[in-house]
Formats: structure tokens, C-alpha cells, sequence
């Protein structure tokens, strides 16, 4: 099992631009994440998903937008990139049903800088 | 008051030492307590999980201590890969996915 990937590791945006990030998991998960972290500050929740089809908001979602139209897959949108947004962008995904685990399992992380 | 606090070190202690860090939380109706790893430019990785009776993982103690609302980390005998980033994690009251993640506290063994 590869776990939880994350494409792409590393991304310089200008200002206005947008792109996704794509996140991928083949643990049969139900719960998936987008966090940010950031110097002194934590991870911080931007979007979850808690199945295929649904999203909702976590503590930090301005600016982004998020998509689950497969099971495997969370999708991370910037529409327009803001230097605020430089960070280490990880998903997480856990709560496989057989074991009613909350262990959230995490990507390497994608390094998006903003300049 | 933060949802989650822990002191940032570092520290540092020589291989060999024994090292505790403390974490507070602030909602006493949290239901679950871990804490995870997170080596330099990594992701995070589960290390253990809190029960309320306290648990051992090898040379790595947690205990909960639900009147104070603080969970502690013990480790023995410190190797020079223990060196890391350690979070302290609850969950929310009433059990479920959305976990609040400390700042975490930083472990340098040095030789």
C-alpha cells in the first residue's frame, strides 16, 4: 500500500494564480483532510470530507476550495494565490470502518510558496 | 487559551536521559489523547495514543490526567533518533475525526 500521496511536493506560484493539489489514499478511508502548517502556528484544519460527495469547513478555509467526487481522492483548490497562502499544504486521511480507528494517517506534504 | 498547548523547547538532553514534556488542553469534555511525531520536513506520524489508565510503548510513557486536563509524555533512555518535533493531539468532545493539534515540542539528543 503507498498510503496517503500527495502531488505535487513542491510549488512556486505568483499571486493571482491558481492551481490544485491533488491528494490520494488506497486504505479505504472514509474521513479525509486538508491541513496547513506554518512556523508557531500548528497544523490547522482548511477542509475535511467525511465520504464521497460530501466537504465541509474546517478552521482556516478562506481562499480554498475543496472537491471529493471519488472515494480515494481529495482535491485542494486555490483559485487565486495569495502570499498568505505560502505553507506546507499536508492531507490526512483515517477512519477505516472495520476499526473505528480516529488515527489519522498523513501525506509528505506539498511546500507551495506565493511570491 | 489555546484549544491545545505545549512548551516549544527545545530540549536538549544528552543520549541516555529521561525526558518528559506536558501538554494542557482546554475543553475538560475531550475524549481522545495522542500524541504524534513529526521528524524535520516530514509528515506526522502517529506515536501513541492516551487511555485513561496511562500506557507504555517500549521506552515511551503517556498519561492522561483528566482533573488538571494535561496528558504527559515520558521517554527513557533517549536515543539520538528520538530527535523530533512531538504533538500533542486531542479530539473533540464526544468522540470524532476532527483532531486539534498542538504546536509541539521539540527533542534534540545529543551525544
Amino acid at each position: 500500500n503507498a498510503g496517503v500521496t500527495q502531488t505535487p511536493k513542491f510549488r512556486v506560484l505568483k499571486t493571482g494564480q491558481s492551481m490544485t493539489l491533488l491528494c490520494a489514499q488506497d486504505m479505504n478511508h472514509e474521513y479525509m483532510y486538508w491541513y496547513r502548517q506554518d512556523p508557531g502556528m500548528g497544523l490547522r484544519l482548511i477542509h475535511y470530507s467525511v465520504g464521497e460527495g460530501t466537504t465541509a469547513k474546517g478552521e482556516v478555509p478562506d481562499g480554498y476550495n475543496v472537491s471529493r467526487l471519488k472515494k480515494q481522492n481529495f482535491l485542494l483548490g486555490l483559485e487565486s494565490a495569495a502570499p498568505s497562502q505560502t505553507s506546507v499544504y499536508f492531507c490526512a486521511s483515517s477512519y477505516p470502518r472495520e476499526t473505528s480507528s480516529y488515527e489519522q494517517y498523513f501525506g509528505p506534504g506539498t511546500r507551495l510558496t506565493v511570491t | 487559551r489555546k484549544e491545545v498547548e505545549q512548551d516549544p523547547g527545545p530540549f536538549n538532553v544528552p543520549e541516555g536521559a529521561t525526558v518528559a514534556f506536558n501538554c494542557t488542553y482546554s475543553n475538560s469534555a475531550s475524549q481522545s489523547f495522542f500524541w504524534y511525531r513529526q521528524d524535520c520536513r516530514k509528515e506526522p506520524k502517529l506515536l501513541m495514543s492516551v487511555y485513561s489508565s496511562g500506557n507504555e510503548d517500549g521506552r515511551f510513557t503517556a498519561q492522561l490526567n483528566r482533573a488538571s486536563q494535561y496528558i504527559s509524555l515520558l521517554i527513557r533512555d533517549s536515543k539520538l533518533s528520538d530527535s523530533a518535533t512531538y504533538l500533542c493531539v486531542v479530539g473533540p468532545p464526544g468522540g470524532g475525526n476532527k483532531l486539534t493539534f498542538g504546536t509541539g515540542t521539540q527533542l534534540k539528543v545529543e551525544l
